[in-house]
């Protein structure tokens, strides 16, 4: 079966930090889709990336970085230098290829990021 | 462009009322999902459509909820009658394709159940 496990219920750093967000997948298939939302306290879940399970090349977009690796079966998300603003609840999701149109969404993590 | 639109943004209603949430999915967006997120359970997917058909009911809680999707821009999320264990904020989202898809979320609805 499908799962997603976020460990880091909860994390609070100080406004400039790095800060990764840890993400666990489990599949039994070739073909997935692996996702990061962020939930801001307004409260709409934003979409932020899709991965495919055959691109494992990390991506960055200005100060947001995503690590992913099939060995581990893992896809961490970075905040480098962290502002205010990136205060939210993050997700993320996994959806198989083969099995349905259902995306699987982690407990989310609460990131404070103190000024 | 507009995103998904939901109304209303709060409902506050009394145990056994009908309770109607409303959707309107991005333009040209094919699937329609709705979530419900609460603090216990997170996260969970109540029912999406295809081209205005239900495909997977499978997460709704039980016969007191239903969905429906009359045109490719509406769909409603009924509750009846309500229960104040229905508490939480409900989602739609709606997306272009199949779950490998991003899926575009609404602000959501949050409801309240006394």
């Amino acid at each position: 079966a499908q799962k997603v496990t976020q460990a880091q219920t909860e994390i609070s750093v100080v406004e400039k930090e790095d800060v990764t967000l840890d993400c666990v997948y489990e599949t039994r298939d070739t073909t997935y889709y692996l996702f990061w939302y962020k939930q801001p306290p307004s409260g709409e879940l934003v979409f932020l990336i899709r991965r495919n399970s055959f691109d494992e090349q990390n991506e960055i977009s200005g100060r947001y970085s995503w690590n992913f690796q099939k060995s581990t079966s893992s896809f961490n998300f970075t905040i480098t230098a962290s502002q205010v603003v990136d205060s939210a609840v993050y997700f993320c999701a996994l959806s198989e290829a083969d099995r349905d149109d259902k995306i699987i969404f982690g407990k989310g993590t609460r990131l404070h990021i103190l000024p | 462009d507009a995103g998904v639109i939901q109304s209303p943004r709060h409902e506050v209603t009394e145990m056994g009322q009908e309770v109607t949430l409303r959707c309107k999915p991005i333009s040209g967006h094919d699937y329609l999902f709705w979530y419900r997120q609460t603090m216990m359970r997170g996260l969970e997917l109540l029912i999406y459509f295809n081209n205005n058909v239900p495909i997977d009911d499978s997460g709704m809680p039980e016969d007191r909820f239903s969905a429906k999707m009359p045109n490719a821009s509406f769909s409603t999320l009924k509750i009846q009658p309500s229960e104040p264990r229905d508490s939480a904020v409900y989602f739609c989202a709606s997306s272009l394709g199949t779950g490998t898809y991003e899926q575009y979320f609404g602000p959501g609805t949050r409801l309240t159940v006394t």
